[in-house]
């Protein structure tokens, strides 16, 4: 297993333009969570998976974000409409059960311009 | 919802020791979690602590006092390649889910 992945590395779009992520977690874990994060700060949580189901949803996260994760397996982030303000990397982790820490992937660089 | 603190910045000598404080305010705790990041790079798991005490893992230890919402983590014999943000976050007792702090971002000078 080569680890959380994470594509594209970097996207950079138009402002009110959509855009979608994608993350591939390590293949036993069974969670999976999205996370932002802005120049000098600690990722901020979005959402997290349990298999399919999404189990929880930040309440700062507007209704232009929307994830999936219909196999219990890989999970998109779609934003529509983007902001200059969701410019930020898109950090995806995943664990196995709750006993465990997060193994992260590299992120995805979003650039809304 | 969770307080995490720690502080933005501190720098320190190669060979030296620093420790890195965090102070929480949760309710279901449920672990204590330290990360490192490097510029550009996605965070890498360092420690975690759920009981009192100290936990050693080679060159970094961490420590918990959960009565007093406390944390620190040590880095001894500090390397230039250690110069990298440490975050710390929490975890609640329902789900998986971890609280960041803002991160403590450390720079290690020859």
């Amino acid at each position: 297993d080569t680890g959380v992945s994470q594509d594209p590395r970097h996207k950079i779009t138009k402002r009110g333009q959509n855009v979608t992520f994608r993350c591939d977690p390590i293949s036993e874990h069974n969670r999976l969570y999205w996370y932002r994060q802005t120049l000098g700060q600690g990722p901020e949580f979005l959402t997290y998976f349990q298999n399919e189901a999404q189990l929880e949803k930040s309440r700062l996260l507007s209704d232009r974000f929307s994830a999936e994760r219909p196999k219990g397996s890989f999970s998109t982030l779609e934003i529509q409409r983007t902001e200059q303000g969701d410019s930020a990397m898109y950090l995806c982790a995943s664990s196995y059960g709750t006993g465990d820490g997060y193994t992260f992937g590299s992120g995805t660089r979003l650039t809304v311009v | 919802g969770q307080n995490i603190d720690q502080p933005t910045e501190m720098t320190a000598t190669e060979g030296a020791i620093v420790q890195i404080n965090c102070t929480y305010q949760t309710s279901g705790f449920n672990g204590l979690f330290w990360y490192q990041q490097h510029a550009g790079e996605a965070p890498t798991f360092l420690s975690y602590n759920v009981l009192d005490g100290l936990e050693e893992k080679g060159r970094f230890s961490s420590f918990l006092s959960r009565s007093k919402g406390y944390s620190y983590l040590l880095l001894k014999e500090l390397q230039m390649k250690d110069s990298a943000s440490y975050l710390c976050a929490v975890r609640v007792a329902a789900g998986n889910k971890l609280t960041f702090g803002g991160g403590t971002r450390v720079l290690v000078k020859p």
